[in-house]
């Protein structure tokens, strides 16, 4: 089955600076990638999603590549602001069939002022 | 529109106590899932169901059963509670082909 690493498992960046999280996963037949944010007490929200079609993916300040032969996705926050704190999650599965998400472990990002 | 609900929000339970931790929802998706999370472990999987009238075992499926009642409900049971049961339980949806997985707000229990 599909198994998914994240790093590193917590990020403190200055207001302003770039933040990077990486993922592999290990199952090749995984084509479609997302990202959820997870603010303290809520549930997983969706901030961005690449399918294996695509090599990179840009929303304003948020990016996401993909790698699909070396299997390494990341996710890149620009320009970082307070309210970017959250633990982060990867997640891959296939886009058809069970439709099985598997996520990383996370990745606990602050934001220090 | 709802969305994904759960009930009951908080639960505290004493070990071997059972209980059922209920789910639905409004969007007409036809996949549903179960997710517990632990601190520094991420979302694991207990049980999923690609439609109305399957289930199937996750990464974690030991101590728990699930009911997919209809294409809108999907509960999850403990029959037995035990203090490594401790967590935060997740529900969530998507549709068929669909891409974005829709997330209830959570069920924290602590079992004692």
């Amino acid at each position: 089955g599909e198994n998914v690493e994240q790093h590193p498992s917590t990020l403190s960046v200055q207001e302003g600076d770039s933040a990077v999280i990486k993922c592999t996963y290990s199952d090749s037949a995984s084509n479609y990638f997302p990202w959820y944010k997870q603010e303290l007490g809520k549930r997983p929200q969706l901030i961005i999603d690449i399918r294996s079609n695509v090599g990179e993916k840009k929303d304003q300040r948020i990016a996401v590549t993909l790698n699909k032969t070396a299997k390494h996705f990341s996710l890149h926050i620009t320009e970082t602001q307070p309210e970017d704190s959250a633990v982060y999650f990867c997640a891959a599965r296939m886009i058809q069939g069970a439709q099985k998400l598997v996520f990383g472990q996370g990745t606990r990002l602050t934001i220090n002022p | 529109n709802a969305g994904v609900t759960q009930t009951p929000k908080f639960q505290v339970l004493k070990t071997g106590q059972s209980m059922t931790l209920q789910c639905a929802q409004d969007m007409n998706h036809n996949s549903m899932y179960w997710y517990r999370q632990d601190p520094g472990m991420g979302l694991r999987l207990i049980y999923y169901s690609a439609s109305e009238g399957t289930t199937d075992k996750g990464e974690v499926p030991n101590g728990y059963n699930v009911s997919r009642l209809n294409k809108r409900e999907f509960s999850l049971r403990l029959e037995s509670a035990a203090p490594s049961q401790t967590s935060v339980y997740f529900c969530a949806s998507i549709r068929t082909s669909g891409r974005e997985q829709y997330f209830g707000p959570g069920t924290r229990l602590t079992v004692t």
